[in-house]
């Protein structure tokens, strides 16, 4: 079945530090894959999507690329800040199975000052 | 745009007793809605999928008496926890989808059972 696998956290970085997550996924055909983040207390955002393969997709400084070669997705940030610390989620869809999403263990990011 | 909001942001509850939660789209019609479940430090766990007009379809080990869900209309999805124990304190998360291949999620509910 699907399945999506995330680096472990937590990520302890300082303020303008680069950032990698790095997200690999499992499915037959060709998901669209997703990061979103989850602020403390709160529900899920969608911080960024690809629908194909060689897409980027970008928000807030972050961007990550749909790697079909490698069947990766990962998130990366040139200068991470304070206010990024949250839990940032991996995610893919495949539209003929109902819908629904398949998420991986998510990675917390602490940003120190 | 593609707001969605749920209904209480918080709740604590005795024992034995019912809780139901809603989630709305407040400003899009949703076909279907997910209910998620997430314990502390853990990714989200599909309970059920509700399609506007029928039966929810759930995930293996979900037991659909003790967790109804109505979707009574294309705006409004609800859980019900029925005979609540503090194993089922958890935060539970809904998200609505317009269309195939877009979901949007409530901000959570935290359910206390003492």
């Amino acid at each position: 079945g699907d399945s999506v696998t995330q680096m472990e956290g937590p990520v302890t970085l300082s303020e303008e530090a680069f950032l990698t997550i790095n997200c690999t996924y499992t499915a037959t055909g060709y998901p669209s894959l997703f990061w979103y983040v989850q602020y403390p207390g709160e529900g899920l955002q969608l911080l960024l999507k690809a629908t194909k393969a060689d897409d980027k997709g970008s928000n807030k400084g972050f961007e990550a690329t749909y790697r079909k070669e490698t069947t990766s997705f990962h998130l990366e940030k040139g200068s991470v800040q304070v206010s990024d610390s949250a839990v940032y989620f991996c995610a893919l869809l495949r539209y003929n199975a109902g819908n629904m999403l398949t998420f991986g263990g998510g990675t917390r990011l602490m940003v120190k000052p | 745009g593609a707001v969605v909001s749920q209904h209480p942001s918080w709740v604590i509850c005795k024992s034995g007793t019912s809780v139901k939660i809603e989630c709305r789209s407040l400003d899009f019609q949703a076909t279907t809605m997910f209910w998620y479940r997430q314990f502390p430090k853990q990714s989200l766990m599909l309970m059920a999928t509700s399609n506007e007009g029928s039966k929810a379809t759930y995930e293996q080990g979900v037991e659909k008496d003790k967790f109804l869900i109505n979707h009574a209309s294309l705006t409004l999805s609800t859980l019900t926890v029925t005979s609540a124990h503090p194993e089922d304190s958890s935060f539970y998360i809904c998200s609505a989808s317009p269309v195939l291949g877009e979901q949007y999620f409530g901000p959570g509910t935290r359910l206390t059972v003492t």
